[in-house]
């Protein structure tokens, strides 16, 4: 079974600071990793992924995740945030890439 | 490509009622899956179809089932609704469902099934 913890439900961040949404994970098979954004109304989007190789994934939008296997981690990344980046951020786990496992979610909230 | 469709994309139903809803997958994807989207429990799993087999399926009561056409559009059934069962519910697709290695899962905008 696989289960995904993301550890902060709410991330308030003034537009160009840089941010981090925190993923913690646990699996007894190997994964891949995503992280994906919903706009209010809106679908999930994927904004990047880890499957194998290079543990520093970078995806759309500026973002970057880096995957530490030690620590069951895959922290999602962006140096400057801009308004648009206001979006809930979900965090998944899955064994073959169809049947995802996701956080609870971390709702980012760039400010002016 | 046009991407996923799902119809309806509001639906009001009442206790006790059931509901079905669909998904078109992208043209040439024989992979649907189905999630539910609710403010409680987040984003769970609900089942996977591939090539109109039910691939897997993740902890929901047996109210809830689905089925895949031939043309790969999905459709999936609540039956005696409650209303907890009020929810986005996701669809997504993907070409070949994982086989042979990751195939990138795109999502629908989603059904918003409220009950009353």
């Amino acid at each position: 079974a696989q289960s995904v913890t993301q550890l902060d439900s709410q991330v308030p961040v003034f537009e160009e600071a840089p941010v981090e949404l925190r993923c913690n994970y646990s699996s007894s098979v190997s994964v891949y990793l995503f992280w994906y954004v919903q706009y209010p109304n809106q679908g999930l989007q994927l904004l990047l992924k880890y499957l194998s190789g290079s543990t520093l994934v970078k995806g759309i939008n500026g973002f970057e995740a880096e995957f530490n296997k030690s620590q069951t981690s895959f922290h999602l990344r962006k140096p400057s945030v801009h308004i648009s980046d206001t979006a809930e951020y979900f965090c998944a786990v899955s064994p073959r890439g169809n049947d995802m496992r996701f956080g609870a979610g971390t709702r980012l909230t760039v400010k002016p | 490509k046009a991407g996923v469709t799902q119809t309806p994309r509001y639906l009001i139903k009442t206790r006790g009622q059931q509901v079905t809803l669909s998904c078109s997958p992208i043209s040439g994807h024989r992979s649907v899956s189905w999630y539910q989207q609710t403010p409680g429990q987040g984003l769970q799993f609900l089942f996977e179809y591939f090539s109109e087999t039910q691939r897997n399926k993740g902890n929901f009561p047996g109210r809830f089932s689905g089925r895949q056409f031939s043309n790969s559009r999905s459709e999936m059934n609540v039956s005696t609704l409650e209303l907890g069962d009020s929810a986005l519910y996701l669809c997504a697709s993907s070409s070949l469902g994982g086989m042979g290695g990751y195939n990138e899962q795109f999502f629908g905008p989603g059904t918003r099934l409220t009950v009353l």
